[in-house]
């Protein structure tokens, strides 16, 4: 079993509408977790840090779920800027060794 | 101020070959960290360096090897290259203290492996 799951999509979504993206980490002692965004042959930049109470930054809002191990990312109002590929990342270990999940897919059409 | 800087951006070898990549971190921090990412998967941890030295390891073989310098820029160097070995290869930055923190990455160094 991955340390981080991710559905790999592809999402094929219209602009404007919502879509919600979920992620399962194996580790319950992990520590922090973030959303980090990659579009195609870029590196990954930060998206948002998630946090227990739940966080929002403008359309995205991002869950965590320690319980059951789950974060989820909502992006409301999609425009098509926001197609690329969403990487779910927990720090697991002490230290700061980020672990991926594979990424998601958004592409978001006109 | 400077973000990530990494080099070179793109390289070609053959198998069996040896290959040294480059990065400095963002201004301020002391923590360099490199992952390998296939095409089509998320970044894997390799290595991470803080006072010149490897803290934490990845599930990566000993042809993988780095090393950090007293400014805090780091090399990756990869020993007998295989096939497998094609990939971007990512330096992220982070400060050792601010653990849980986010890190920053540079713009990588694509290997192709021939």
């Amino acid at each position: 079993r991955k340390e981080v799951e991710q559905d790999p999509g592809p999402f094929n979504v219209p602009e404007g509408a919502t879509v919600a993206f979920n992620c399962t980490y194996s580790n319950s002692a992990s520590q922090s977790f973030f959303w980090y965004r990659q579009d195609c042959r870029k590196e990954p930049k930060l998206l948002m840090s998630v946090y227990s109470s739940g966080n929002e930054d403008g359309r995205f809002t991002a869950q965590l779920n320690r319980a059951s191990q789950y974060i989820s990312l909502l992006i409301r109002d999609s425009k098509l800027s926001d197609s690329a590929t969403y990487l779910c990342v927990v720090n697991m270990r002490a230290g700061n060794m980020l672990t991926f999940g594979g990424g998601t897919r958004l592409m978001v059409k006109p | 101020d400077a973000g990530v800087t990494q080099s070179p951006t793109h390289l070609i070898k053959t198998r069996g070959q040896q290959v040294t990549l480059r990065c400095s971190p963002k201004s301020g921090h002391d923590t360099v960290s490199w992952y390998q990412q296939a095409l089509g998967q998320g970044p894997q941890f390799i290595f991470q360096y803080y006072e010149e030295e490897e803290r934490q390891r990845g599930n990566f073989p000993d042809r993988f090897s780095g090393h950090q310098f007293p400014n805090y820029s780091s090399e990756l160097n990869v020993n007998a290259l295989l096939l497998g070995d094609s990939a971007l290869y990512l330096c992220a930055s982070s400060l050792w203290t601010g653990v849980g923190q986010p890190q920053h990455f540079g713009d990588g160094t694509r290997l192709s492996i021939l």
